[in-house]
């Protein structure tokens, strides 16, 4: 089984804090996925990257940054949290195989952030 | 841009049937994946499409228009523990390489 492991379950931290959140996949995975999920929004794509070192912007990367060092691990940054970061953080990795097009993505248990 | 609609809340009672349907307007399209999530849990995949036609997964069915941008998830025999969050997901590309979109989920709720 996949298994996604997110280093927090909850965090609490203070506004204009720097703030890192942990991904780690077991799955030797490519692709790995940042999401924040909001009560009426659902979940939004923040970053992605399909292999080390290299980045994509998803659908709202504004206030964040991502680094990708090893294939195994997806960190998502925020440099200066603000309030409208709180949110449920969800990692997710997937394998990008011509084989396994409808890979799904594997999700962790999210980091539920909340800034004050 | 990039829209995928499904309906907010739906409720059903034990042993009914109940379809969730989902429409989506995005630029490209790689597949459709349907996921439950229970609440405080993380999401868990249940269907994907990407030909016209049903897909079925013993109570879970999962059907495809592409043509019609069009989506449904058919859930049978309904039980309690099927009340959850289910999300429709479109695998679209992007500048580089694909991502999925995710539409803002529908509330199922089954009572007794």
């Amino acid at each position: 089984d996949v298994k996604v492991t997110q280093s927090s379950r909850y965090l609490v931290k203070r506004t204009g804090e720097k703030v890192f959140l942990e991904c780690v996949q077991d799955m030797d995975h490519e692709n790995m996925f940042w999401y924040r999920q909001d009560p009426g929004l659902g979940l939004r794509l923040i970053y992605f990257s399909y292999d080390v070192k290299m980045k994509e912007k998803g659908d709202i990367p504004e206030g964040y940054s991502v680094s990708r060092e090893k294939k195994e691990r997806f960190s998502l940054i925020l440099e200066s949290a603000s309030t409208n970061q709180t949110s449920m953080y969800l990692c997710a990795s997937a394998s990008p195989r011509q084989d396994s097009y409808n890979s799904p993505l594997h999700f962790g248990n999210g980091t539920r952030l909340t800034v004050t | 841009g990039q829209n995928i609609d499904q309906p907010t809340e739906m409720t059903a009672t034990e042993g009914a049937i109940v379809q969730i349907n989902c429409t989506y307007q995005t630029s490209g399209f790689n597949g459709l994946f349907w996921y439950q999530q229970h609440a405080g849990e993380a999401p868990t995949f249940l269907s994907y499409n990407v030909l016209d036609g049903l897909e079925e997964k013993g109570r879970f069915s999962s059907f495809l228009s592409r043509s019609k941008g069009y989506s449904y998830l058919l859930l049978k025999e309904l039980q309690m523990k099927d009340s959850a969050s289910y999300l429709c997901a479109v695998r679209a590309p992007r500048e580089a390489g694909t991502a999925l979109i995710f539409g803002k989920g529908t509330t199922l709720s089954v009572s007794s």
